[in-house]
């Protein structure tokens, strides 16, 4: 399995603030999809956003947007004018076209202070 | 409403027996998949199932047992073989083929083996 690793277990931010998450990941094909899911209390996995190697243009959504450095193989999630629903974990995930699956990272806890 | 369900939210057994899990999705996806959460541990792949009557290992299949009988539906068996049981577990659901093909999630169980 290829290796997701996501250094920060926590992080916290004031509402409306900006908060960075952090993930790198080990491989060696060329051709691949990365991940940010979201977990809340409920537990249900929501997809945030996703990336396609071959891609060069960093993904965005909303409020959500990635830094995607390939070379680095660095995958970093911004979260920008955070509310208080984006409270959850959130892991960072790898597709390799060779594998058939999804193997994520240890998640990192955001707690968003009102 | 298409969407995938697992049953039960919540299940108690006593250690030693095995205990099925079951997932059921209607949308007419060809692969389905187990994933188990451990605490600090992200998501690891259990089993997967690309096609009816056919499945593969994933990274921790021992102590496990599936079956696809059906398209609609991948129970889970976990074995009294498995030494830690006690676990978060989701499934997955997809479509088959070339290139990455989002998964859907369940809403989980969550098996505690007193």
């Amino acid at each position: 399995a290829q290796t997701v690793t996501q250094s920060q277990p926590e992080m916290s931010v004031q509402e409306a603030e900006t908060v960075t998450l952090s993930c790198t990941y080990d491989t060696s094909e060329s051709d691949y999809y990365l991940f940010w899911y979201k977990q809340p209390p409920s537990r249900q996995m929501i997809l945030v956003i996703r990336q396609e190697a071959y891609k060069q243009q960093n993904a965005t959504e909303n409020r959500f947007s990635v830094n995607f450095q390939k070379a680095a193989k660095s995958f970093s999630l911004k979260i920008s004018d955070s509310q208080l629903g984006d409270a959850a974990m959130y892991f960072c995930a790898y597709y390799g076209s060779n594998d058939y699956k999804l193997s994520f990272g240890a998640g990192t806890t955001v707690t968003v202070r009102a | 409403d298409g969407g995938i369900t697992q049953s039960p939210k919540y299940l108690f057994r006593k250690e030693g027996q095995n205990v099925t899990l079951s997932c059921e999705q209607n949308l007419n996806h060809d692969a389905m998949y187990w994933y188990r959460q451990d605490p600090g541990q992200g998501l690891r792949l259990i089993y997967y199932s690309q096609i009816v009557n056919d499945f593969q290992k994933g990274d921790i299949a021992e102590g496990y047992s599936v079956s696809r009988e059906k398209k609609e539906s991948f129970p889970l068996t976990v074995t009294s073989a498995q030494k830690n049981p006690t676990a978060f577990y989701l499934c997955a659901s997809s479509i088959w083929g070339q290139g990455y093909n989002e998964q859907f999630f369940g809403p989980g169980t969550r098996l505690t083996v007193l």
